[in-house]
């Protein structure tokens, strides 16, 4: 298993649509979670921390449950210049810093 | 301003002939890592360093090599590239090494032929 798992997608919304994706992780003792964005074949940038309880910073909502080991993307009233793909990352074992997922596209559409 | 950089962007190679992609943070950061990325597998970790002189594999090291005489530089190096090493690198720093968020490079496309 995957430490760290996403749904690929692509997750295809229209404009002004909320969207939500999830991310499970299986290192139980990982304190730290992070969403990160990504635009086509660009850097990883950090989109949002994932706090215990919660962080909110705009249309951006990240959620983290620790009982079913998940944590959560929501998008409100999605803009076209959203279209990326998200990473999640949480705290790495061993050797890893962090530890990331594949990736979910999202393509937001006029 | 605060960045990791990280050169050439591009480069198209053939198998066998070494070469060397640089990478340089201004941050002071202590830990860095290369990663790659390939289409299905997300990122992964070839090599990372928690500080001057400390270096260690990630979870495919396998050809490649790196180095850190400096706190600031962390260059990757292909001692002879094959077409299996055609991807997007990337370089990676942060000030902790777990809890911290990770600053990437603008990424290294080669392509081995």
């Amino acid at each position: 298993r995957k430490e760290v798992e996403q749904d690929p997608g692509p997750f295809n919304v229209p404009e002004g649509a909320t969207v939500a994706f999830n991310c499970t992780y299986s290192n139980s003792a990982s304190q730290s979670f992070f969403w990160y964005r990504q635009d086509c074949r660009k850097e990883p940038k950090l989109l949002m921390s994932v706090y215990s309880s919660g962080n909110e910073d705009g249309r951006f909502t990240a959620q983290l449950n620790r009982a079913s080991q998940y944590i959560s993307l929501l998008i409100r009233d999605s803009k076209l210049s959203d279209s990326a793909t998200y990473l999640c990352a949480g705290e790495g074992t061993g050797r890893r810093a962090l530890t990331f997922g594949s990736g979910t596209r999202l393509q937001v559409q006029p | 301003e605060a960045q990791v950089t990280q050169n050439p962007r591009y480069l198209i190679t053939v198998t066998g002939k070494k070469l060397t992609v640089t990478c340089s943070q201004n941050m002071n950061h202590e830990y860095m890592s290369w990663y790659r990325q390939d289409p299905g597998l997300g990122l992964r970790q070839i090599y990372y360093s928690m500080n001057v002189e400390v270096t260690d594999k990630g979870d495919v090291p396998e050809g490649y090599k790196v180095s850190r005489k400096e706190k600031r530089n962390f260059p990757l190096i292909l001692e002879s590239p094959s077409p299996n090493q055609t991807s997007l690198y990337f370089c990676a720093s942060s000030f902790r090494f777990r809890t911290d968020t990770q600053y990437f490079g603008p990424g290294t496309r080669l392509t081995v032929l």
